[in-house]
This record gives C-alpha cells, sequence and structure tokens, in this order.
C-alpha cells in the first residue's frame, strides 16, 4: 500500500537539543511539506520541497530546517532555536496534479520538557 | 494576516439532521478550495473538493457550494452521523500548489 509513514509517532526531548522527525513516501510524489498543528491554530506551513534538492520556507520556518535529498524522504529537524517546539507534526505529499491535495501522514506529536 | 477563515471553532448537531460549516477566504487568487477531516492525533484525510470555475460539487452527503463573489464555501453534510464526529478544515490552494488552511472547527453529532 502506498502512503505516508511518520516516526516516531511520539517524540520526548530535553529543551536545547535538536530533534529529527522522519518522513517517507513511497507514492512516488514530487512534492512534500511540513505542518505543525497546535491547539486552536490550525495547520501553519513550515517548509515545502517541490522536488529533489530544493525546498523553500513556509509561513513559520524560524527554528527549523529540512533536507530533500531522495525522492522519498523529507525529513525535519527542530532546532534549539526554535521556540515552542512542543507540538503536532504533520507531513504530507502531492501529486504533480494536485487535484485532491495532499496526502498525509499520521503525525508526529513532539513534546520537549 | 488569516487568508482563510473558519469562523465557527465548534457544532454540534443530532443525528440525521443536516450539518453545515463554513468558509470564508480574502485571496481572490485561490483556485481550489479542499475540505479535510481529522480525528485526533491523526493525519487530515481529504474528504470532497471544488475548483473555482464550480459552484457546487457533491459527493454522496457530502456538498461543497462555493460562492465567488463573497469569498465563501460551505460544507453541507446530510445526514448527518456520529461518524462524522470530527475537525474540519477548509484549505485554498494558492501559487506553487500550496494550501492554505484555516483553524478548524470541532464537529460533533449526537445521536
Amino acid at each position: 500500500d502506498g502512503g505516508i509513514t511518520q516516526s516516531p509517532k511520539y517524540l520526548f526531548r530535553k529543551e536545547g537539543q535538536n530533534v529529527t522527525l522522519s518522513c517517507e513516501q513511497n507514492l512516488n510524489h514530487d512534492a512534500m511539506y511540513w505542518y505543525r498543528q497546535d491547539p486552536g491554530q490550525g495547520l501553519r506551513l513550515i517548509y515545502y520541497s517541490q522536488i529533489v534538492n530544493d525546498f523553500q520556507k513556509g509561513d513559520i520556518a524560524e527554528g527549523y530546517s529540512v533536507s530533500r535529498e531522495k525522492k522519498e524522504s523529507f525529513p525535519l529537524t527542530v532546532t534549539s532555536a526554535q521556540k515552542n517546539p512542543t507540538a503536532f507534526y504533520l507531513c504530507a505529499s502531492r501529486d504533480y496534479r494536485g487535484q485532491d491535495g495532499y496526502t498525509f501522514g499520521s503525525g508526529t506529536r513532539l513534546t520537549v520538557v | 494576516d488569516q487568508q482563510v477563515k473558519q469562523n465557527s471553532p465548534s457544532l454540534s448537531v443530532q443525528e440525521g439532521r443536516i450539518s453545515i460549516l463554513n468558509c470564508d477566504y480574502t485571496n481572490s487568487m485561490f483556485d481550489y478550495f479542499l475540505w479535510y477531516k481529522k480525528y485526533p492525533a491523526e493525519g487530515p484525510t481529504f474528504l470532497i473538493s471544488i475548483s473555482s470555475i464550480k459552484d457546487k460539487n457533491e459527493d454522496g452527503r457530502f456538498t461543497v457550494f462555493l460562492n465567488k463573489s463573497a469569498k465563501h464555501l460551505s460544507l453541507h453534510i446530510v445526514p448527518s452521523q456520529p461518524g462524522d464526529s470530527a475537525v474540519y478544515f477548509c484549505a485554498a490552494r494558492g501559487s506553487n500548489y500550496k494550501l492554505t488552511f484555516g483553524k478548524g472547527t470541532l464537529l460533533t453529532v449526537n445521536p
């Protein structure tokens, strides 16, 4: 079955540590996205990538970094510079037509203590 | 500046009745609109969409209406079922196929 896999489902980190969230897709989609969900805030775009080795900042990129070395993978690193890293993180991908919008992963809940 | 607004954080309806979820947008360049359904601790799943050149799209119990002049769209669910209880996000597609999401509306369908 094709889909997007985010791992782990739950992640705990100490304040000041960098942490990398995994996102892998086998849908052969070109574009991939990272969103953050906070209570009452909806989904906010962090970074996106339309092709391998290229990515752009979204609306709330500060304190985050990404890479896109392979079509299937789009890892997100939450750095110590991110002031409020505790959130639910969602990865998504899109085929070239985009008619059905995005396909989302099941998310990673990051808690920084 | 919020480009996609869902002004009702929550909505409660009785099973069998109609649920109407509303969404307003400000950017006239949006060309495609989508509704997603989300359960807690899960990713959103695509529900229904509509192109900006249409005013209605129907899929089973779900119908989306678009009023371009008012920059308003709505999702109708008829009849509502308890399994429809979830958060519903409105999304609009802009340049580079980027989706901008509203803050969501929590729908509760009571048996």
